[in-house]
């Protein structure tokens, strides 16, 4: 069945950097473009983006420029979020979506918690 | 782009039938086809339940539909199971070109 799997919570320091992984299986990697979410503690889900798993090209929200870059490593049918110093605003949990119909998500990874603390 | 605005809560029995609305605007709501609704429980990733207004995703139980009207669209869950406790969010493709989600509505079977 299709998945999507991310990578583990991170702890980090304010400034450092984290990226995210979501691994695919069950699908063509290809076919469907990969969304990623944020949800801050207690809070609602807030769109960050796209990336198109075709060509690589990633479409930022605003609010998510600059700091924040997807990418993906075909041969491992996986994508990824990187975030580049971090503040404590981004504590938050990150999920990545894979859009089946146009703009709509399923499935969803489980979730990747990042805290910024010092 | 605002959020979409949805109630921040709504309750009801078991067995009963509730409806959770949805409100945009002509650029987003109004606009487009492209309203889902999730659900989310605790500590879990959102599922997908609805898609393009009013489409189930295979394995999505009968007793949740969607409509629209307008710039209002509306989630109803009939014959509401204890199961069903848990947050119900809304999204929707915007003329910007981006997609809003609603604030979320935390559904309490009571």
């Amino acid at each position: 069945q299709v998945q999507l799997v991310q990578s583990g919570s991170e702890l980090k320091r304010p400034g450092a950097s984290v990226k995210i992984s979501c691994k695919t299986s069950g699908y063509s990697f290809r076919e469907y473009a990969m969304n990623w979410v944020r949800q801050a503690p207690g809070q609602g889900l807030e769109w960050m983006g796209w990336i198109n798993t075709n060509t690589g090209k990633p479409t930022y929200a605003q609010g998510f420029t600059g700091r924040f870059v997807f990418s993906l490593d075909t041969s491992v049918s996986t994508a990824y979020l990187q975030i580049s110093t971090l503040e404590t605003e981004d504590t938050a949990t990150y999920y990545c979506a894979r859009e089946g119909s146009p703009n709509s998500f399923d499935p969803w990874g489980q979730g990747t918690l990042v805290t910024v603390s010092s | 782009q605002s959020a979409l605005t949805q109630p921040a809560s709504v309750s009801g029995s078991p067995g009963q039938s509730l409806t959770i609305s949805c409100s945009g605007t002509s650029n987003d709501v109004g606009g487009y086809n492209y309203l889902s609704w999730y659900q989310q429980h605790p500590g879990k990733a959102p599922k997908l339940l609805i898609y393009n207004v009013s489409n189930r995703p295979p394995g999505i139980s009968n007793r949740f539909s969607g409509s629209k009207s307008g710039n209002t669209a509306s989630l109803t869950i009939s014959g509401l199971q204890a199961e069903d406790e848990a947050d119900y969010i809304c999204s929707s493709y915007t003329n910007n070109d981006i997609l809003v989600f609603g604030g979320g509505t935390k559904l309490t079977v009571l």
